[in-house]
């Protein structure tokens, strides 16, 4: 079974910082790259940031840029969000999504996303 | 930045064909995606790259791109089918991913 949990939600007041994790399986991790999105309450969905099949790239949105870093963990096939700085805005459920370009295809990314996870929800509150 | 609008809501009778609409400039030029989200369960990929379905997908679902307006339609609509459903496109220019504010399907 191909899948993704997250876990790592809370409740956080702002300025502090918190991290989120995704665990991966069913599928070769190191191979794709790998998203982080999210969506407030209510709201659309938003593009938070993407990190290359082995982690030696990285892009962020500029909402986030200088306050969240992506990582990953081949040895334990975890996508992580280490979120620094929050902020009333930032609360949101976040999601992990594969994507679909597989390294050796002759793209980094396809820039869209073939599997989701369930999400993780991020309260940010004095 | 590049914008992409969807009606807020659709409904739809069992058994007829819905059709949610996602416009944006020139959105003809561009890869369109459609994700369906339940509540409490992962987001699915429904269409890709405009007019494909991924395995497993249900031939009920179809997708169009032409000018400034792509189409989501879901043929023979049941019951199981009422979700939220959201376009996103790659936007090359602003190098941003972009999604649509999302459709919230209700079946009659």
């Amino acid at each position: 079974q191909v899948h993704l949990v997250e876990s790592g939600g809370g409740v956080v007041q702002p300025g502090r910082s918190l991290r989120l994790s995704c665990a991966a399986s069913g599928f070769i991790f190191r191979s794709f790259g790998m998203h982080w999105v999210r969506q407030a309450p209510g709201k659309g969905l938003e593009w938070v940031a993407v990190i290359s099949h082995d982690g030696s790239n990285e892009r962020y949105a500029d909402s986030v840029k200088g306050r969240f870093t992506i990582s990953r963990d081949k040895s334990t096939t975890t996508l992580y969000l280490e979120m620094s700085s929050l902020r009333p805005e930032d609360t949101a459920v976040y999601y992990c999504a594969k994507d679909p370009v597989r390294f050796g295809s002759g793209s980094d990314y396809g820039w869209y996303f073939d599997l989701w996870g369930r999400g993780t929800l991020v309260s940010v509150s004095s | 930045s590049y914008v992409l609008t969807q009606p807020p809501s659709v409904s739809v009778a069992p058994g007829q064909t819905a059709k949610i609409s996602c416009g944006g400039s020139n959105l003809e030029s561009k890869s369109v995606q459609w994700y369906q989200q339940k509540p409490g369960q992962a987001l699915v990929l429904v269409v890709y790259d405009g007019t494909a379905r991924p395995s497993g997908i249900p031939a009920r679902f179809s997708g169009s791109n032409s000018a400034n307006t792509a189409t989501l339609t879901i043929s023979r609509v049941e019951a199981g089918d009422e979700a939220d459903y959201h376009c996103q496109v790659w936007d090359s220019d602003s190098h941003h991913v972009v999604f649509g504010g999302g459709t919230k399907m209700t079946i009659l």
